[in-house]
């Protein structure tokens, strides 16, 4: 069955500061891979997704970027974070056809202060 | 285009049940339900495919009207353990990306 890693668990940042948040896949091959971020009380916000190695989708322009640089590995980057990038960054997986549930990682809870 | 969900926020007695509502604007191929307890990712449910199934999973079920483009998650007999955020994700015929509702905030207190 697929797991998906992602670390740190928690980050404080600087405004201003970069950010490198990865995800890595295990158990799988190929699967399309999500970016979600939830302010604190708040839904589920695609950020972006990949259906392949190199192949990224942004759903919400902003100061934030994603890379697939291997077929199981999916990074989240920041030059300068803002404050309003604040919250909890979840990592999701989906194998199983485009129709198969979302897997995801335990997340990352990132302050900027 | 977001889905809709309700109610915001249910408080439950241990053992009654409870009805969430998911709806959206546009056309669905399937919707997707999770619980997300506090603090924690959230964790799949149940998938309801096009074709107006209805699933269940333990005391949990859910139906799909593609029609209505309308889902509802249903929860009897509701046990302390429901307590969570639940949040149905809907997805369009092309498939690659699943958009969540709101969520609502469900508390089973004894």
């Amino acid at each position: 069955s697929q797991t998906i890693h992602q670390w740190p668990a928690t980050l404080v940042q600087p405004v201003g500061s970069p950010l490198s948040l990865e995800c890595t896949v295990e158990g799988t091959s190929n699967p399309n891979l999500y970016w979600y971020r939830q302010a604190a009380g708040r839904g589920l916000q695609l950020l972006f997704y990949s259906v392949g190695i190199g192949q990224i989708s942004s759903e919400v322009p902003q100061n934030l970027s994603a890379s697939r640089p291997q077929d199981r590995q999916f990074i989240l980057s920041s030059k300068k974070l803002l404050l309003s990038d604040s919250g909890f960054y979840l990592c999701a997986g989906k194998t199983g056809g485009i129709r198969g549930p979302l897997h995801f990682g335990n997340g990352t809870r990132l302050t900027v202060t | 285009q977001q889905p809709v969900q309700s109610p915001q926020a249910v408080i439950l007695r241990e053992g009654e049940d409870a009805v969430i509502n998911c709806s959206s604007s546009k056309a669905l191929y399937s919707v997707h339900w999770y619980r997300q307890k506090h603090g924690e990712a959230p964790v799949f449910l149940m998938i309801l495919l096009k074709g107006g199934e209805q699933k269940g999973h333990e005391k949990i079920s859910a139906s799909f009207n593609e029609k209505k483009q309308q889902s509802s998650l249903y929860l009897t007999a509701s046990q302390l353990s429901y307590s969570g955020t639940y949040f149905c994700g809907t997805e369009d015929t092309g498939g690659f990306k699943t958009i969540f509702g709101a969520g609502t905030r469900l508390f089973v207190k004894a």
